[in-house]
This record gives structure tokens, C-alpha cells and sequence, in this order.
């Protein structure tokens, strides 16, 4: 079946730095990748949408310029977290939609991101 | 109101008893609907589709009524390892929209 991989799976980083997470297709081709936010005890929140190529959709009140999306293949697409706060501490996960009817969605395994 | 409405629980199910629990969603323009498990941590997992006619995977059952905007699962003989967090899912024009979940602890 189809898997996406997500690394990493737990990262923790100082106030003000950068964070990169990546969501690899592994046997499929990720025509859309979508990235959410889960915070504790909460649902997933959908964060943007990235179609291969062009740029991402971003949902309302995500700030585009904070969470830096790039989808350059259809096997990659990455979520930089720029100059993390404490506030940025959640769960991030990503979906990818492949070609086809046959292709539903595939979790990425998720990253915890912590701000120290 | 938010797009999907789920009861958060917890439903405390003796081990071997039925639980059933339902999701609302507000737009009707919605196009298809998922029931996803999330354990703790972890990321959420497709047990189901919902189709229009109802649909049963073993001891799971999905209904779906569009009149009313609602779908719902049933877990016959719960099994400890049903404990978990169940997301109503409910796609809209290629988006999918999750509802806060339902946690379920079955206890022996």
C-alpha cells in the first residue's frame, strides 16, 4: 500500500531557530500534500495545501511566511517551522493524495516539534 | 459552529459490550466521510469509509444519513485494543475536515 514517511519524528529546538520536516512518498507519486497541526487533546487542523510545483494553499490565520512550504517533486514536500516560539510546540503531520481514484490519503507517521 | 461535531467522551465500555457514538457535520455539499482511529501520539489510521447504504467491516459499523447530516460507528464485542480516539473525517472539495474525536476506553 501506499506510505509516506516523515522524519523526523520528534525534534526538540531552542526559541528563534529553524525546524525542516520532511514527507517522502515512498511508492507513490504525491500530486497534493496536505499539512496539518494537532495540538493536545485537539483535532488535526489542516495548515495548507501543496500541489507539486506551484505554491501552497495556506488556510486562514496560518502565517505563509512562518510555515514555509515547498512541494518540488512528487515525491517530497517539506514544512519549515521559521523562527520557532513555544506557541509553535504541536504535533505536524502530513498527507499526501496521489494519482488516481485508487489513492486515497496516507498519514505521515507525524513529527512532535518542541520549543524550548 | 464548526464543520464536524463529535461528542469527545470519554465512553467507558465494559470489554466485550457495544459502543456506538455519532458525528454531525454542517455542510451538505460534503462528499464522502471517513471514520479514522488515532491512538495516542500516533498519527490517525483509515478504519473506515462511510457509505451511503451503511457498511460493516467485522465488528465495525458505519452508517451515514445525509437528511440529517450525521454519520455513525458501531463497535460490536469491543476488544481492549479498541481503546483509542475515533475522528469523524468528512471530505469537501478534496479537503478533508476532522472532527475533535471520541476517545473510547474499553475496560476488561
Amino acid at each position: 500500500g501506499a506510505v509516506v514517511s516523515q522524519h523526523p519524528s520528534w525534534v526538540i529546538c531552542k526559541s528563534g531557530t529553524s525546524v525542516k520536516i520532511e514527507c517522502r512518498s515512498l511508492d507513490f507519486q504525491a500530486t497534493t500534500m496536505f499539512w496539518y497541526r494537532q495540538f493536545p487533546k485537539q483535532s488535526l487542523m489542516l495548515m495548507a495545501t501543496s500541489n507539486e510545483g506551484s505554491k501552497a494553499t495556506y488556510e486562514q490565520g496560518v502565517e505563509k511566511d512562518k510555515f514555509l512550504i515547498n512541494h518540488a517533486s512528487l515525491t517530497l514536500s517539506t514544512l519549515t517551522v521559521t523562527s520557532a516560539h513555544p506557541e509553535d510546540s504541536s504535533f505536524y503531520i502530513c498527507s499526501a493524495r496521489g494519482r488516481g481514484v485508487d489513492y486515497g490519503y496516507t498519514f505521515g507517521s507525524g513529527t512532535r516539534l518542541t520549543v524550548v | 459552529r464548526k464543520e464536524v461535531e463529535q461528542d469527545p467522551g470519554p465512553f467507558n465500555v465494559p470489554e466485550g459490550a457495544t459502543v456506538a457514538f455519532n458525528c454531525t457535520y454542517s455542510n451538505s455539499a460534503s462528499q464522502s466521510f471517513f471514520w479514522y482511529r488515532q491512538d495516542c501520539r500516533k498519527e490517525p489510521k483509515l478504519l473506515m469509509s462511510v457509505y451511503s447504504s451503511g457498511n460493516e467491516d467485522g465488528r465495525f459499523t458505519a452508517q451515514l444519513n445525509r437528511a440529517s447530516q450525521y454519520i455513525s460507528l458501531l463497535i460490536r464485542d469491543s476488544k481492549l485494543s479498541d481503546s483509542a480516539t475515533y475522528l469523524c473525517v468528512v471530505n469537501t472539495g478534496n479537503k478533508l475536515t476532522f472532527g475533535g474525536g471520541t476517545r473510547v476506553l474499553v475496560k476488561p
